[in-house]
């Protein structure tokens, strides 16, 4: 199975700071690495698909990079609704698997 | 616009199986996507469980082969999650979702139904 690498596990963050949070796989998934956003009690919510594509609705302020093994979701002015768990999944191989998540809190 | 909701029972006994159901509307599951099946632990670890495709055909987690059982109703727009011989370590919350063919990412999530195993 592919492992996904999240660093780091917790974040404090300041309002308006940008921000940058890491994933690594254990062997490349080429670009089928996705970024997802899941707020206390909801359900998540795909932020990023592809590595770097943005998805309808979610706000610009949210962008993604990387290819192969090291990817990065960049927060370019944190908001206090962007406070939550950050997962990335990779989609290249069976089984589908989750990186542990970044937790963003208020410093 | 695509919306899943997961129902099923919010207390399961150990040795006994957690059958959950999840109810598509605003598209057809034999349209397209691979629907999909996972949970999330306490402590936040996630795990991919499986799915049906479109298709019919099923994919699962090999670390639960041999107790895991996605079906589907496509007559109701429906899919189904049965795991045996459950666990304690089988609490979670349970989620559906419709994952890409091609980019294997979830686009569309249910709203989670927790699950607990105990006596």
């Amino acid at each position: 199975d592919v492992v996904l690498t999240q660093s780091p596990a917790t974040l404090s963050v300041t309002p308006g700071e940008r921000i940058s949070l890491s994933c690594r796989a254990s062997e490349s998934v080429d670009t089928y690495l996705h970024w997802y956003q899941q707020k206390p009690n909801e359900s998540p919510r795909l932020l990023i698909k592809y590595a770097s594509q943005s998805i309808s609705g979610i706000p610009s302020r949210f962008s993604g990079s990387g290819s192969g093994t090291d990817f990065t979701l960049s927060i370019n002015g944190v908001e206090l609704e962007d406070l939550s768990i950050y997962y990335c999944q990779q989609g290249n191989s069976l089984p589908d698997t989750f990186g542990a998540g970044t937790k963003l809190e208020l410093k | 616009e695509i919306q899943l909701q997961e129902s099923g029972p919010g207390l399961v006994k150990p040795s006994q199986s957690l059958s959950l159901t999840c109810s598509v509307t605003g598209y057809t599951i034999t349209s397209g996507y691979d629907w999909s099946w996972i949970r999330k632990f306490p402590g936040n670890k996630m795990e991919w469980m499986g799915y049906i495709s479109y298709s019919g055909s099923t994919n699962y987690n090999p670390s639960l082969k041999s107790r895991i059982s996605i079906t589907r109703d496509t007559s109701k727009n429906q899919f189904f999650l049965q795991l045996n011989s459950v666990t304690t370590e089988d609490t979670a919350t349970y989620y559906c979702a419709s994952r890409g063919y091609y980019s294997g990412s979830f686009d569309y999530w249910g709203q989670g139904v927790m699950v607990t195993v105990s006596s």
